[in-house]
């Protein structure tokens, strides 16, 4: 069966431009959570969502924003870029509280 | 945000070693997952583990979850230069994974 699917793999953008990033579950994944991975911090939640509702948020400024649509796949938002906003921002998907599939990621640079 | 420790951070090794890497927590989570990393892609989940004092194997590594449920080990035997990857712990709380900083494998032939 398909995985977690994020499009684009790679994305260049220049400071203070904004930025979507998609993600498409595992066919009947209803849950979708976002991660922000950098060599200094590790992997970082953002948050996560549920049948279109958001029901954790981590630590990120503003900025951030996400949603899911009704058929669960997801877009998260990225305006006013900054340098340090360069990353690989991975997706996952689960049915269940145990377990989640990642998908292999949205490098970003900011120029 | 509850803090996930790894040891080692890094670790280099030829094949046919036995290694132990270590997950500890001040926090208890309602489940523990290792997933395992190649650069370039994005985590792939190998184990989650639930009950305190729980041990899975997975062909050659094992996976054992503290009494308490604050801590994790997972050890490989006779390592494999496919074994090489990250290895990261996460904690679920809260529809939230809290990730340790992740240890780095490289197993050479």
């Amino acid at each position: 069966k398909a995985g977690v699917t994020q499009t684009p793999r790679y994305l260049i953008k220049t400071r203070g431009q904004q930025v979507t990033l998609s993600c498409s579950p595992i066919s009947g994944h209803r849950s979708v959570s976002w991660y922000q991975q950098t060599p200094g911090q590790g992997l970082q939640f953002l948050f996560e969502y549920f049948s279109e509702t958001q029901r954790n948020k981590g630590n990120f400024p503003g900025r951030f924003s996400g949603r899911q649509f009704s058929n669960s796949r997801s877009e998260m938002n990225v305006s006013t870029l900054e340098l340090g906003d360069s990353a690989l921002y991975l997706c996952a998907s689960s049915r269940t509280d145990y377990g989640y599939t990642f998908g292999s990621g949205t490098r970003l640079t900011v120029v | 945000t509850q803090l996930l420790e790894q040891s080692p951070q890094f670790l280099s090794i030829q094949e046919g070693e036995n290694l132990t890497v270590y997950c500890n927590s001040s926090s208890v989570f309602s489940s523990l997952q290792w997933y395992r990393q190649e650069p370039g892609e994005g985590p792939v989940l190998l184990v989650t583990v639930v009950t305190g004092g729980e041990v899975k194997k997975l062909k050659r590594l094992t996976f054992q979850f503290g009494d308490a449920r604050k801590d994790s080990s997972l050890h490989i035997t006779a390592a494999q230069p496919g074994d090489t990857g990250l290895y990261l712990c996460a904690g679920e709380s809260g529809y939230a994974l809290n990730f340790g900083k992740g240890t780095s494998l490289l197993v050479t032939p």
